[in-house]
């Protein structure tokens, strides 16, 4: 079983949809979650960072962490075009340890 | 500011060739990662530096596979001899220190004939 579960997708919404990307982990040490954009032929971009449970909002993005059910969530509001790429959640037990990647879900936003 | 660069961008070899992969990380990041992305998957950690010294290459297959990072700046990723299956893209990033934030350059994309 791997450490960090991620649907892959592809998901495909219309402009203006919420959003809603998922990961469940099996590492119930894992303290540290962050979600990843990645662009097509680039490197994955640190989107949000959350520590423990709860929720963490910043503009149209909201990261949510579950740890009873060791279940993270990820959502966007009012998708934009420019929202299509790869997500890809990541955690870890610890700053300064080895963070471990979901496989990334494929995103595309049509206008 | 720069951020992460890597060259080449995309490298095809034959089989059982040797490839290097070249890391120049972000000015005063004293902490170095290399990742490799197979298709379709996350980045899995291949080894970490802290200034020059490697902390963690657990994930470093090192019958084939070798890191160095002279003078704790630029880093070198060698592979040799290459297997298909190592056909990937490989990442470099860089943070302030192992506590920090990562940036992640462009990676280069290896595709083994």
């Amino acid at each position: 079983q791997k450490e960090v579960e991620q649907d892959p997708g592809p998901l495909s919404v219309p402009e203006g949809a919420i959003v809603s990307l998922n990961c469940t982990y099996s590492n119930s040490a894992f303290q540290y979650f962050m979600w990843y954009r990645q662009y097509s032929r680039k490197g994955p971009e640190l989107l949000m960072y959350t520590y423990s449970s709860g929720n963490k909002e910043d503009g149209r993005f909201t990261a949510q962490v579950d740890k009873s059910s060791k279940y993270i969530s990820l959502f966007i509001r009012d998708s934009q075009p420019s929202d299509s790429a790869t997500y890809l959640c990541a955690m870890s037990e610890s700053t300064g340890n080895q963070f471990y990647f979901g496989t990334g879900t494929s995103l595309t936003v049509i206008p | 500011e720069a951020g992460v660069v890597q060259s080449p961008r995309y490298k095809i070899i034959e089989k059982k060739q040797p490839v290097a992969f070249w890391c120049n990380p972000i000015s005063g990041h004293n902490t170095l990662y290399w990742y490799r992305q197979n298709l379709g998957q996350g980045p899995e950690l291949l080894i970490r530096y802290e200034n020059e010294e490697a902390v963690d290459d657990s994930q470093l297959p090192k019958d084939r596979f070798s890191a160095e990072r002279l003078k704790g700046v630029d880093s070198t990723l060698k592979i040799q001899p290459a297997e298909l299956g190592d056909s990937a893209v490989y990442l470099c990033a860089s943070s302030r220190d192992r506590l920090s934030e990562a940036f992640f350059g462009q990676g280069t994309r290896l595709t083994v004939v």
